[in-house]
């Protein structure tokens, strides 16, 4: 079983919906990462979380330390949105991340 | 701010030639990492630094594969001899742990 475990592992909306990814995580952590990556394309940030929840535009994270879960929320998802999105968990003082294997995000006109 | 270079973006090569990548994080980041992204799989860490020491280097193969951190700066990765099985795309990405961490653009290797 991975320490990081995301789903769904491909999810397809249509634009405007709603739309949640979700990621646990089996080990003690020091922070969340979620990450876009794009197709071809380099990952970006998109949160940090140690705690609660953070909101960036359209994009909304939230975590739960106790259930050691986290989601990504999406909401008037736009076809721009489609690309992996990419959950890790950071260990340790230095950070040491360990990745989920992604959610293939697809969101169709 | 500038962000996290790479190069080169693209290196083809045939199994058992060199190659080596080098990026140069962000100006004042004292953690530098290292992944392999095979295609269709999330990111494995090839080796850590903080500063100029290597803080963890456990998924590193080193018989082929070799990082350094050149005055906790610049670092470069070099794989010699390249198997088929290299092919992927080598991110470097660098934080100020504990701020958010920044990718590179990655350097897509692709050995025939």
């Amino acid at each position: 079983k991975n320490e990081v475990e995301q789903s769904p592992q491909n999810l397809t909306a249509q634009e405007g919906e709603f739309i949640t990814i979700n990621c646990s995580y089996s080990v003690g952590i020091s922070a969340l990462h979620w990450l876009q990556q794009h197709p071809g394309g380099g990952i970006v940030s998109l949160f940090m979380l140690s705690s609660g929840k953070k909101k960036h535009g359209r994009l909304i994270a939230t975590i739960n330390i106790q259930e050691k879960h986290s989601s990504l929320h999406i909401t008037a998802s736009h076809p721009r949105d489609s690309a992996v999105y990419i959950c890790a968990a950071a260990r340790g003082s230095q950070g040491n991340l360990i990745f989920g294997k992604g959610t293939k995000l697809s969101v169709k006109p | 701010e500038a962000g996290v270079a790479q190069s080169p973006r693209y290196k083809i090569i045939e199994k058992r030639q060199s190659v080596a990548f080098w990026c140069n994080p962000i100006s004042g980041h004292a953690t530098l990492y290292w992944y392999q992204q095979i295609l269709g799989q999330g990111p494995k860490l090839l080796i850590q630094f903080q500063n100029n020491g290597v803080v963890d280097d456990s998924q590193l193969p080193k018989d082929r594969f070799s990082a350094e951190r050149l005055k906790g700066v610049d670092s470069t990765l070099k794989i010699q001899p390249a198997k088929l099985e290299d092919s992927a795309v080598y991110l470097c990405a660098s934080s100020n742990w504990p701020n958010v961490l920044t990718f590179g653009a990655g350097s897509r290797l692709t050995v025939l």
